[in-house]
Formats: C-alpha cells, structure tokens, sequence
C-alpha cells in the first residue's frame, strides 16, 4: 500500500492555470476510475473537488477538473485564485479493496 | 445541511484502548460506504478503513490490521472505530468521511505514556 506521487509543491499567479499530477500503479489508479481529490485549507477537514476522476460535486467550482490517464490521474484549477492555496491529496481504490492516498501537494498562488 | 461529528479522542497509553464515534446527519446515512481517515501532526492523509452501507464488508490499511475494528448502526446513524494495542505512531487525528462526501472536523487521539 504505498502511496501515490503527488508533486511536493505547484505554483501559479493569480489567473493562471496548474495541473498537480497523482501516479499510481496499475493496482489502483490504472485499474479503476474510482479516484478523487480532496482540498484542505491549514486546520481544517478535508473537502471533496473532484469524484470518479472527473465528477465535481454540487458547490465546486468548475474551474476544478479532473481526468486521468493510464496509471496518472490529474487534477487541473483553472483561473488560479488566492483562495486555491491550499494542500491537494488524491485518493484511489485499490485491486486490494482498500483505498490509498498521494503525499499530498502545497499550491502557492504567486 | 450534512453534519458529520466525530468523538472519543483523547490521551491513551501505549497498549491501551480506544473507541472512536461518528455521527452523521442530514444524509441516508445507510446508504453510503464509509471511511476513517488519519492525519499525524503536519503529516499527509492516511486512509484507515472502511466499511459498506450495510456493513457486511470491511477493510484496513496495513498498519492497522488486526489492531482496529470498523463498524456502523444504521439506525443511530453513527459509524466507530474500535482502535486496541494502541503504539505511539497511531498519534493522528482521525477524520470520518463519507465516501466521497463530507467529513467531520476530527479527533484527536494521542498515544504516549
């Protein structure tokens, strides 16, 4: 179970868009389209983005998109805003029935 | 509105016990998987278990199998994590989560003698 690879840290100014990549292996990114995005703020809860590789739930900015690719998952913010600073983490199911999440991304809005 | 409160953190000795609780509102609590989540202090997301709607199917990480039981009551709408043979590096707080929905503000356990 280790965990997938998220970059350590993406920047952009304001305007801008980033794409924060999540790679996996062929036991849970490639084998499933069962991989979501989480946003956390400094001391708060998590918040869902994206589910299902590309699905934004009710409330989530559609300058959030997500797709993947083989064994590679992205998570694209369009627009970059101050408020978009923040950790990213994907997650994905794994052939194992268990679930796994990146180490984790720091956005920095320039 | 979802609410999603968890409860029974605290202090525990190494070895020792804990049961941690989760109290969903506003959502078909019984038709949803559900999770728990751990996060050490300044740490990533680490995914710890999970069980189905109806609790029939259950899953752990690695590092806590055999340790940690999940289970749920549909009809109090609460979910638990039964965490034993507790080690200094279960220290996190423990986030339960709907799958691919809400989560809870957390609560913090702490193993240390």
């Amino acid at each position: 179970q280790s965990a997938l690879t998220q970059p350590a840290s993406v920047s952009g100014s304001p305007g801008q868009s980033i794409t924060i990549s999540c790679t996996g292996t062929s036991s849970d990114v490639g084998s499933y389209n069962y991989v979501s995005w989480y946003q956390q703020h400094p001391g708060k809860a998590p918040r869902v983005m994206i589910y299902e590789v590309s699905n934004r739930p009710s409330g989530v900015s559609n300058r959030f998109s997500g797709s993947k690719s083989g064994n590679t998952a992205s998570l694209t913010i369009s627009g970059l805003q101050a408020e978009d600073e923040a950790d990213y983490y994907c997650v994905s199911y794994t052939t194992s029935s268990t679930n796994v999440f990146g180490t984790g991304t720091k956005v920095t809005v320039l | 509105e979802v609410q999603v409160v968890e409860s029974g953190g605290g202090l525990v000795q190494p070895g020792g016990s804990l049961r941690l609780s989760c109290v969903v509102s506003g959502f078909t609590f019984s038709s949803s998987w559900m999770h728990w989540v751990r996060q050490a202090p300044g740490k990533g997301l680490v995914w710890v278990s999970r069980i189905t709607s109806d609790g029939s199917s259950t899953s752990y990480a690695d590092s806590v199998k055999g340790r940690f039981t999940i289970s749920r009551d549909n009809a109090k709408n609460t979910l638990y994590l039964q965490m034993s043979s507790l080690r200094v590096e279960d220290t996190a707080v423990y986030y339960c989560a709907i799958s691919d929905g809400a989560w809870g503000q957390g609560t913090l356990v702490t193993v240390s003698s």
